[in-house]
Parts: C-alpha cells; sequence; structure tokens
C-alpha cells in the first residue's frame, strides 16, 4: 500500500513567517498534486510537479519534487491569514490519486 | 466553464436508511472519480468513471455501496443501510484524460 506522510501534522504561525510543509513516501510518483482545502468545501488544486527536480513558484509558494519522485516540499514565504487551511500531498497511482494526511496551517495576524 | 457541483451538500439520516448523492462533473470530463474524506485525514479513493464504465473500486467500498454514471455525463454514489461509521465528506472529482483532477464542494453525511 503506498502511503503519503506529510510533516508537520499542525503549525500555527504568525503572519510573515515562513514555513515548509513535506511531503514523503517510499514509492515513486508519475506526479505529485498540492491541494489546500477550506473547512467544508473540497481540495482546490494548487500545482502539479512532474519532473524529479522540478520546481515550481506560484506567487509567494513554492513547490520542489524530490529527484527520486519520492518526496515533495511546500515553501511558504511571508505568510498571511487567508493562507490558513489544510495542506494536502497527493500522488499519482495508476488513474488515481493517493493523498497524504495533511498539514493543517493556521496563520495569525 | 462550471465546476464540479454535488448535491446535497449536506445529508443527515438515519442508521439504517438508505442515502444517494450525486456529483455533475466538468463538461467534456471523461472521468469522475469518487472520494471519501473522514475528519482530519485526507480524501480516500472509493471508484471512478471513465465515460460510463466503472474501471476500479477500492476495498473500501463495500457491497452496501454503488455507484453509477449511466450515460457517461453525471454520476450518482448510494449506500444502503447507513452505519455510523459512514459518516464522512463524499468528494467528487472530474478529469480529462490523465490531466489534473478538479474536485467538487463534497456532500456531508452525518448518521445518526
Amino acid at each position: 500500500t503506498q502511503l503519503l506522510e506529510q510533516s508537520p501534522q499542525f503549525l500555527s504561525i504568525q503572519e510573515g513567517e515562513n514555513l515548509t510543509v513535506y511531503c514523503n513516501s517510499s514509492s515513486v510518483f508519475s506526479s505529485l498534486q498540492w491541494y489546500r482545502q477550506e473547512p467544508g468545501e473540497g481540495p482546490v488544486l494548487l500545482v502539479t510537479v512532474v519532473t524529479g527536480g522540478e520546481v515550481k513558484k506560484l506567487k509567494r509558494l513554492t513547490f520542489q519534487f524530490g529527484d527520486a519522485r519520492k518526496d515533495s516540499s511546500l515553501h511558504i514565504t511571508a505568510a498571511q491569514p487567508g493562507d490558513t487551511g489544510l495542506y494536502l500531498c497527493a500522488g499519482e497511482d495508476t488513474d488515481k490519486l493517493i493523498f497524504g494526511t495533511g498539514t493543517r496551517l493556521q496563520v495569525f495576524p | 466553464d462550471t465546476g464540479v457541483s454535488q448535491n446535497p451538500r449536506h445529508k443527515i439520516t438515519k442508521r439504517g436508511q438508505n442515502v444517494t448523492f450525486r456529483c455533475d462533473p466538468i463538461s467534456e470530463h471523461n472521468r469522475l472519480y469518487w472520494y471519501r474524506q473522514t475528519l482530519g485525514q485526507g480524501p480516500e479513493f472509493l471508484t471512478y468513471f471513465q465515460n460510463e464504465a466503472q474501471l476500479e473500486k477500492s476495498r473500501l467500498l463495500s457491497d452496501r455501496f454503488s455507484a453509477e454514471r449511466p450515460k457517461g455525463s453525471f454520476s450518482t454514489l448510494e449506500i444502503q443501510r447507513t452505519e455510523q461509521g459512514d459518516s464522512a465528506m463524499y468528494l467528487c472529482a472530474s478529469r480529462k484524460l490523465s490531466y489534473e483532477q478538479y474536485f467538487g464542494p463534497g456532500t456531508r453525511l452525518t448518521v445518526t
């Protein structure tokens, strides 16, 4: 069974701080997606990474896919209260997604 | 381009009752997925369709669960004889071939 573990599980920080969320697996994935989910809503796609070593930037968010395509990280610079939410990584496994355990981020003003 | 829609958004039912949820995917998305998410966890795959064909079912999908996509457009997920352990958020997603999956807002099921 493929598993994706995310760390940390919970993160509470002040506005303006930087943070990194990690997504690790023992399995290789053909691609990996990052989603953000608000309470009571479905996950919203942030980015897809496909190539080992790939780095993608989305404003203050930087996503990296490990060289071996087993792990990924999400770095947020100067976090804002609007970044609050549940961050999920998901690996593509034969046409379906395997989701990580999630990182709940709270950014206080 | 309208997104994935799901109805109802919330459903409260008594144990033993049957419930049915509907998902309308993004038009022209030929693949449709159902996931289940319990509190504090990431979504777990249940089943998916390519057009009207159900291609894969998770072992999480017990005999009480059935999903259909009769005309390759909308899909329904039925749970028979609901149990308290079925309480969860049921998420639908759609995609075009191997592109990214886009999720609907989910149906929150509470079994009392």
